[in-house]
């Protein structure tokens, strides 16, 4: 079984601040662990996504994610915050069995990104 | 990115009715879809695995005489709700795999009066 767990439902940054969210995660197998994003009335987008190789993965817009395997965790973080990166964030872990890669995914609860002026 | 469409966006509906809510992908076959339901301020949740030409799977708890999934063709999954109750309502999101992930089409709201 495979769980995720992000610490933080709510983040608030200024404009230009460090983003750092959070996701911790459990896996009996090898992980693939993605992070999405959410805009209001829209479909989920993925950001960036670890498969296997380099543990520090880049994203689009400027997200960058560190796989550490010690601590079972994948935060998601951005050097300097834009409004625009104003959503909700969701970090997933996909289920390997039966040697499917990008199978069924475990979803966090979501954490909403507010940014301020 | 692949596309993934869903119709209708919203749906409003009385309780006791049916709604059928098409998701289709715009430029990929999909023999895998999966159907989630996202509560307010929840997480997604996977309900199901809508497999091209045969049953799809469930995931535990989620009955399926209720939820009906169809993959009828390797561009459309449709999932209906049967008997609507206002517990049901929820927003649905559909995706499918493709080369280096699922994409997800934008979700339907679903509100039972």
């Amino acid at each position: 079984a495979q769980s995720v767990t992000q610490l933080g439902s709510h983040v608030s940054v200024s404009e230009g601040a460090l983003v750092l969210l959070r996701c911790n995660y459990s896996s009996s197998v090898p992980p693939y662990l993605f992070w999405y994003v959410q805009y209001p009335n829209q479909g989920l987008q993925l950001l960036l996504k670890y498969t296997t190789g380099a543990t520090l993965v880049k994203g689009i817009n400027g997200f960058e994610a560190e796989f550490k395997k010690s601590e079972t965790s994948f935060h998601l973080t951005k050097p300097s915050a834009h409004m625009s990166d104003a959503a909700e964030y969701f970090c997933a872990v996909s289920d390997l069995a039966g040697g499917t890669s990008y199978g069924k995914l475990t979803f966090g609860q979501g954490t909403i990104l507010t940014v301020h002026p | 990115g692949a596309v993934v469409s869903q119709h209708p966006s919203r749906v409003i509906c009385k309780s006791g009715t049916s709604v059928k809510i098409e998701c289709r992908s715009l430029d990929f076959q999909a023999t895998t879809m999966f159907w989630y339901r996202q509560f307010p301020k929840q997480s997604l949740m996977l309900m199901a695995t809508s497999n091209e030409g045969s049953k799809a799977t469930y995931e535990q708890g989620v009955e399926k005489d209720k939820f009906l999934i169809n993959h009828a063709s390797l561009t459309l999954s449709t999932l209906t709700v049967t008997s609507a109750h206002p517990e049901d309502s929820s927003f649905y999101i559909c995706s499918h795999t493709g080369p280096d992930t699922q994409y997800f089409g934008p979700g339907t709201r679903l509100t039972v009066l």
